[in-house]
């Protein structure tokens, strides 16, 4: 089945800065890659999603990229604010209805 | 993207007895997902629930334990039974795929005493 792995665990930036968090995964059939931010106590909620037919994908200040050679994706954050500040989860699967693989999570914190 | 509705939102429970966890769809979806996520940790899947069919595992996961019903398009149950405090975690019901992102309930915080 699909590994995910997700790096770092644990980012501290300061505010303005930007954040970038990599996920590997192993399966080359995924093609689905969504990111979550989950803040304490709620759901986690999708904030950016790629496909694999695109490299790379924008939404305001959050970035995707895909490399699906290398089969790695990675989220970037750019001008960081405390309210990024949150668990970050990468996912992937293969868009057929199955199941999402998720990394085990990167705690980013937005020191003010 | 599809609404979940999903209760309870937080229960304390004495090991050995059984928890019922709801989760209502405001559209039919073929597959609804259920996932476990530990203290501090990720999410991970306990079953995939399709209407029609016994629900399929994850490894490490018993029908006997965590018990699934999927009676219509729009709701299922998941039953963890017998509890230990081991049990304590999040419950998270999903829906997705098949051209739209995936949801996710409000989830469950289940604590075993």
């Amino acid at each position: 089945g699909e590994n995910v792995e997700q790096h770092p665990s644990t980012l501290s930036v300061q505010e303005g800065d930007s954040a970038v968090i990599k996920c590997t995964y192993s399966d080359s059939a995924s093609n689905y890659f969504p990111w979550y931010k989950q803040e304490l106590g709620k759901r986690p909620q999708l904030i950016i999603d790629i496909r694999s037919n695109v490299g790379e994908k924008k939404d305001q200040r959050i970035a995707v990229t895909l490399n699906k050679t290398a089969k790695h994706f990675s989220l970037h954050i750019t001008e960081t604010q405390p309210e990024d500040s949150a668990v970050y989860f990468c996912a992937a699967s293969n868009y057929a209805g199955n199941m999402l693989t998720f990394g085990g999570g990167t705690r980013l914190m937005v020191k003010p | 993207s599809a609404v979940i509705s999903q209760k309870p939102s937080r229960d304390i429970c004495q090991r050995g007895t059984s928890l019922t966890i709801q989760c209502q769809v405001d559209s039919q979806v073929t597959m609804m997902f259920w996932y476990r996520q530990q203290p501090g940790q990720s999410l991970t899947l306990i079953a995939t629930a399709n209407q029609g069919s016994e629900a399929t595992y994850e490894s490490g996961f018993v029908i006997d334990k965590f018990p699934i019903s999927r009676p219509n398009l729009t709701f299922s149950t998941l039953t963890v039974s017998n509890m230990s405090p081991e049990d304590s975690s999040i419950y998270l019901c999903s829906v997705g795929g098949g051209g739209y992102g995936y949801t996710f309930g409000s989830g469950t915080r289940l604590t075993v005493v």
